[in-house]
């Protein structure tokens, strides 16, 4: 079936760093969601993206639809300790599929 | 945005009862969902709706079912719960953006199902 690949699984930056991470697929989608998700919490919508080729910020967030409509990058400047959490990317158009997580550790 | 509410948020439950997770949403959103999550894994779609009296099963196979009698509620139930339903489950409702064509879900708080 469809996949997500997420990269990195987990990552530890210190805090005031940039942060980059991808998810590829070997299909093609209409739409691309990046979520975090807290523990014992539900996922939060942070950025969706429309359009391949799309570039959209959500304050320190910046994301990217690939212009193949296979990947997505989610990029976090200036990190800070609330970023803390697990990210996950999601494909689809009204039926999504979710990434494998990247897992974000901040050091201050 | 929508408002998504989930009861209960934990549940410990014994092997053989059943059980329903409760799921609302308060924006008039045709479309829900419901997700399994083991802790810190990636999410799987297992119910989702299209509208009232509309169900469709989703990409993991659940013994669970699902009913839409309200555009509202989406109610997840389990006739006989076993120790390999434990989980986190999430309910989600879509809505489209005027002018997108777009889906974007939103997600409840979640309820944790423990079962002994």
């Amino acid at each position: 079936g469809q996949q997500l690949n997420q990269s990195p699984q987990s990552m530890f930056i210190q805090e005031g760093e940039d942060v980059s991470m991808n998810c590829t697929s070997s299909s093609i989608f209409n739409t691309w969601l990046w979520y975090k998700q807290d523990p014992g919490e539900g996922p939060v919508l942070l950025i969706a993206l429309y359009k391949a080729g799309e570039l959209t910020s959500n304050g320190r967030l910046t994301a990217q639809f690939g212009t193949t409509r296979k990947d997505s990058f989610l990029n976090i400047s200036a990190s800070i300790p609330s970023d803390v959490g697990i990210y996950f990317c999601a494909a689809g158009t009204y039926k999504y599929i979710f990434g494998t997580g990247t897992r974000l550790k901040v050091l201050a | 945005e929508a408002d998504i509410y989930q009861t209960p948020r934990y549940l410990v439950i014994g092997t053989g009862k059943k059980i329903t997770l409760e799921c609302s949403q308060t924006m008039g959103h045709d479309k829900m969902y419901w997700y399994q999550q083991d802790p810190g894994m990636e999410l799987h779609l297992i119910h989702y709706s299209y509208g009232v009296n509309s169900t469709e099963k989703g990409d993991l196979s659940s013994e669970s079912t699902v009913s839409r009698i309200r555009t509202e509620h989406f109610p997840l139930t389990l006739e006989s719960a076993r120790p390999s339903h434990t989980s986190q489950y999430l309910c989600a409702s879509s809505e489209t953006p005027p002018g997108t064509g777009v889906y974007e879900q939103y997600f409840g708080p979640g309820t944790r199902l423990t079962v002994t």
